[in-house]
């Protein structure tokens, strides 16, 4: 069946580093990609999403790329902040009713 | 913005013992979801609707009971609460299915300990 595997964390950045979350699937066909995030306290958000090969998702400084001959949908952003720290969800949707979800990311970023 | 609201937020039980989690939504989305988050496995889908007065088992379904009796609202049950159902509970709701435009909005959660 279809799987999501992440990096697992935490990752423990600086503000203003460089951020690479990993991630990487295993699907029949053409799934659509996305990147949830949860903040503390909070339920899951949509962060940014790619419904076909070479697509970039982008959302708050955070990209995407779908690429489907490494089966990878890495999210990176340039210089993360403080208030990125949240637990980051890599997901797909292989045209069913169901999203397969990674097991999470938890991001820290110190001031 | 009341979007997806959960209640309780938080219950302890004791094994064998019966509980509902309450969903509400009021963005009227046909699609309703009840999940659940384990530390380490993400979040796997307990249930599921497609509309009201239809319900669907998703990956890990034994031991709940649903209903969606209204478009607004989708009741998890647990009849005989067990210690493994001890976890974080999401509920989320989407306009379309989680096809390729599908979002999906949740609710903040309700952390459920069963001794």
């Amino acid at each position: 069946g279809d799987s999501v595997t992440q990096m697992e964390g935490p990752v423990t950045l600086s503000e203003e580093a460089f951020l690479t979350i990993n991630c990487t699937y295993t699907a029949t066909g053409y799934p659509s990609l996305f990147w949830y995030v949860q903040y503390p306290g909070e339920g899951l958000q949509l962060l940014l999403k790619a419904t076909k090969a070479d697509d970039k998702g982008s959302n708050k400084g955070f990209e995407a790329t779908y690429r489907k001959e490494t089966t990878s949908f890495h999210l990176e952003k340039g210089s993360v902040q403080v208030s990125d720290s949240a637990v980051y969800f890599c997901a797909l949707n292989n045209a069913g009713n169901m999203l397969t979800f990674g097991g999470g990311t938890r991001l820290m970023v110190k001031p | 913005n009341a979007g997806v609201t959960q209640t309780p937020k938080f219950r302890v039980l004791k094994t064998g013992q019966s509980m509902t989690l309450l969903c509400a939504q009021d963005m009227n989305h046909e699609y309703m979801y009840w999940y659940r988050q384990d530390p380490g496995m993400g979040l796997r889908l307990i249930h599921y609707s497609v509309g009201e007065g239809t319900t669907a088992k998703g990956e890990v379904p034994d031991g709940y009971n649903v209903s969606r009796l209204k478009k607004q609202n989708f009741l998890l049950g647990l009849e005989s609460a067990a210690p493994s159902q001890t976890s974080v509970y999401f509920c989320a709701s989407s306009y379309r299915g989680q096809g390729i435009a599908g979002e999906l909005f949740f609710g903040e959660g309700s952390r459920l300990t069963v001794l």
